[in-house]
């Protein structure tokens, strides 16, 4: 059974880059199948897709958070990470990875399409 | 970008009901749209993709319909435990996979 994991601290201070990392287990990240994402949802709100990753190192951001986001994969260790620059209050959120199923558009182009499976997510906290 | 829209924002039925949520996108995307259930406090669970595929796992009661720029979830009929928060989501080729703002759904 496909297990995601995050792990990262809890608390971030305004301005500093809040980072994290999800751990894959049951299944190999480096699958052609799929992409590997993040999501994130303020309390009591909706969820929003912050951006995603292939095996390869290819990836997808939101435009609403591209210029802060940096994605990256560690096939060795079954991993991939998120780091948010410049965090404020409004960064504050449960942070969900998920794998993101990887379809071919009617161009032949590669993309993503919804996500299967989630980890639990974890919240992070900006706050000084 | 496209922009998605869900309609009501909540709703509460009785036990036994139908119940059809609808979310819209600001341009057409094919069939390129999944729904989600989130129960509180929990993760989101993938219901259905490809507008009208049901996941592996999840109840014949949910079903889902659409395609271009409006799509239907219907539960057939309302159980306790579908007291959740709903969203579609969208992935027609070009990013942002954007998510619908979510419909409330608890019992009446």
């Amino acid at each position: 059974q496909l297990q995601l994991q995050e792990s990262g601290p809890g608390l971030v201070k305004p301005s500093e880059t809040l980072s994290l990392t999800c751990t894959v287990s049951g299944g190999s990240i480096s699958s052609s199948s799929y992409y590997w994402g993040w999501i994130r949802q303020p309390p009591g709100k909706g969820l929003e897709w912050i951006g995603s990753i292939y095996y390869s190192g290819s990836t997808y951001y939101n435009p609403s958070l591209k210029s802060r986001v940096t994605i990256s994969v560690d096939t060795s260790k079954n991993q991939f990470s998120l780091k948010l620059s410049s965090v404020t209050a409004a960064d504050t959120a449960v942070y969900y990875c998920a794998r993101h199923v990887a379809y071919y558009d009617s161009s032949g182009y590669r993309t993503c399409g919804y996500f299967d499976y989630w980890g639990q997510g974890t919240l992070v906290t900006v706050s000084s | 970008d496209i922009q998605m829209t869900q309609s009501p924002s909540s709703l509460s039925a009785s036990v036994g009901d139908r119940v059809t949520i609808t979310c819209r996108a600001s341009q057409g995307i094919s069939n390129y749209l999944a729904w989600y259930q989130q129960k509180p406090g929990k993760v989101p669970k993938l219901l259905i993709y490809a507008a009208s595929t049901l996941q592996s796992g999840v109840p014949s009661r949910f079903s889902g319909s659409g395609s271009g720029t409006d799509f239907t979830l219907t539960i057939s009929s309302l159980q306790p435990e579908d007291v959740a928060t709903y969203y579609c989501q969208k992935y027609n080729s070009a990013p942002p996979f954007t998510f619908g703002p979510g419909t409330k759904v608890d019992i009446k």
